[in-house]
């Protein structure tokens, strides 16, 4: 089955700069690849997604990038603010045989990310 | 609010007992998904229903069932329970044709003592 690798597990930056966060996924069938931000005790919100026939998507502060041949895939957030701080997943939605996409998302392990004032 | 419902927010009970959580889909969504969350597994996917059939299945215990009812809704049934269920539990939606987007609901938090 498809496996998902993030990293970092934690990040830490000052308010006003750039964070990264990268995923790889193993199953080459994958065609689409969400971004969650979760909240402490709060549910898992989606705030980008991408599919296979595109490389990159873009949503005002927040960006994602897709390489299909090397298999991985970055979430951007650009000028931070202490209300990105949260935990950041990424997931990876794996095709049947038949190309028909079961909806099963694999997620990554998460990242904290902090956004110091 | 992302128009997913679930209840009850909060479940504490023994060892060996069995519990039921419900789940309601967004309006006009066919599809519900039942994810499990625990600080050792992360988010880890259970099983999905598309309009009342199951359609996929992950690592779910024997000891968990769900179901979709006519109306939409779902329960996921955990029985036996073992101090290792304590989680969140996470339902989510989508409409499931060619969109994959699935939409969170609140959780509920099962507390197994």
């Amino acid at each position: 089955g498809e496996n998902v690798e993030q990293h970092p597990s934690t990040l830490s930056v000052q308010e006003g700069d750039s964070a990264v966060i990268k995923c790889t996924y193993s199953d080459s069938a994958s065609n689409y690849f969400p971004w969650y931000k979760q909240e402490l005790g709060k549910r898992p919100q989606l705030i980008i997604d991408i599919r296979s026939n595109v490389g990159e998507k873009k949503d005002q502060r927040i960006a994602v990038t897709l390489n299909k041949t090397a298999k991985h895939f970055s979430l951007h957030i650009t000028e931070t603010q202490p209300e990105d701080s949260a935990v950041y997943f990424c997931a990876a939605c794996p095709h049947n045989a038949g190309g028909t996409s079961y909806g099963k998302l694999t997620f990554g392990q998460g990242t904290i990310l902090t956004v110091h004032p | 609010d992302s128009g997913v419902t679930q209840t009850p927010k909060h479940l504490i009970t023994a060892t060996g007992q069995r519990v039921t959580l419900r789940c309601s889909p967004r309006s006009g969504d066919l599809s519900v998904y039942w994810y499990q969350q625990s600080l050792d597994q992360g988010l880890q996917f259970l099983i999905q229903y598309y309009n009342g059939e199951e359609r996929a299945k992950g690592n779910i215990l024997e000891r968990f069932s769900a179901q979709q009812f006519p109306d939409l809704h779902s329960e996921l049934n955990l029985s036996s329970l073992e101090l290792g269920d304590s989680a969140l539990y996470f339902c989510a939606s989508s409409v499931a044709r060619v969109d994959n987007e699935q939409f969170f609901g609140p959780g509920t938090r099962l507390t197994v003592l």
